[in-house]
């Protein structure tokens, strides 16, 4: 079956470390997606990517860093900028960057210890 | 301002009281609204997407309708696993790029 995948479901980070979370998807897609999701705020952009090698800053880009080396993969990178990164992070992905509709993993949760 | 937004926060229904859930917004060059269901825990998944106002869906017991400037979920004779938090978001041009304008969303409780 096609979809997205995510891992790991939960990762704990030490004050200092820098962390990368994984997003793959067999969707064939071309776009893809990382949002932040904390406690009755909605789901908000940190990166985008509309092909491979290229990918573009979304409205809370600061503390994370991403790369695009092949189409089914979209890691991102939690680094030690990022002062508060425990939240709820999701990837998503679409056919093309203007395509109608978006599909989801199933998340990771970040906590710092 | 491009901007979404779901009332109520929360909404805690009995076992076959019928409701809505609304979602307004303000975003110019809209290309569709969505609606999204999301269990604790895990990623949003795909309910309906509406066009243009006028447009209706329907699934089950939840119908999604739209205007120019929001949408309802309404939710007729709901059972206990309707309860999850319904995410509204649109897709539109922002700056010069296609971009998912997210809710905060509705938590929605279903008690037996």
């Amino acid at each position: 079956d096609g979809g997205i995948t995510q891992s790991p479901k939960y990762l704990f980070r030490k004050e200092g470390q820098n962390v990368t979370l994984s997003c793959e998807q067999n969707l064939n897609h071309d776009a893809m997606y990382w949002y932040r999701q904390d406690p009755g705020q909605g789901l908000r952009l940190i990166y985008y990517s509309q092909i491979v090698n290229d990918f573009q800053k979304g409205d809370i880009a600061e503390g994370y860093s991403v790369s695009r080396e092949k189409k089914e993969s979209f890691p991102l990178t939690v680094t030690s900028a990022q002062k508060n990164p425990t939240a709820f992070y999701l990837c998503a992905s679409s056919l093309t960057q203007g395509a109608i509709g978006y599909t989801f993993g199933s998340g990771t949760r970040l906590t710092v210890v | 301002e491009d901007q979404v937004t779901q009332s109520p926060e929360a909404l805690r229904l009995q076992e076959g009281e019928s409701s809505s859930l609304n979602c307004s917004y303000t975003v110019s060059g809209l290309r569709g609204l969505f609606w999204y269901r999301q269990d604790p825990g895990k990623g949003p998944e795909f309910l309906f997407t509406l066009y243009s106002a006028g447009e209706e869906k329907e699934k089950e017991r939840l119908k999604a309708t739209l205007t120019k400037k929001e949408s309802f979920l309404h939710i007729t004779a709901p059972k206990p696993e309707d309860s999850a938090t319904y995410l509204c978001a649109v897709q539109a041009i922002i700056q010069g790029a296609q971009k998912l304008v997210f809710g905060q969303g509705t938590r929605l409780t279903i008690n037996p």
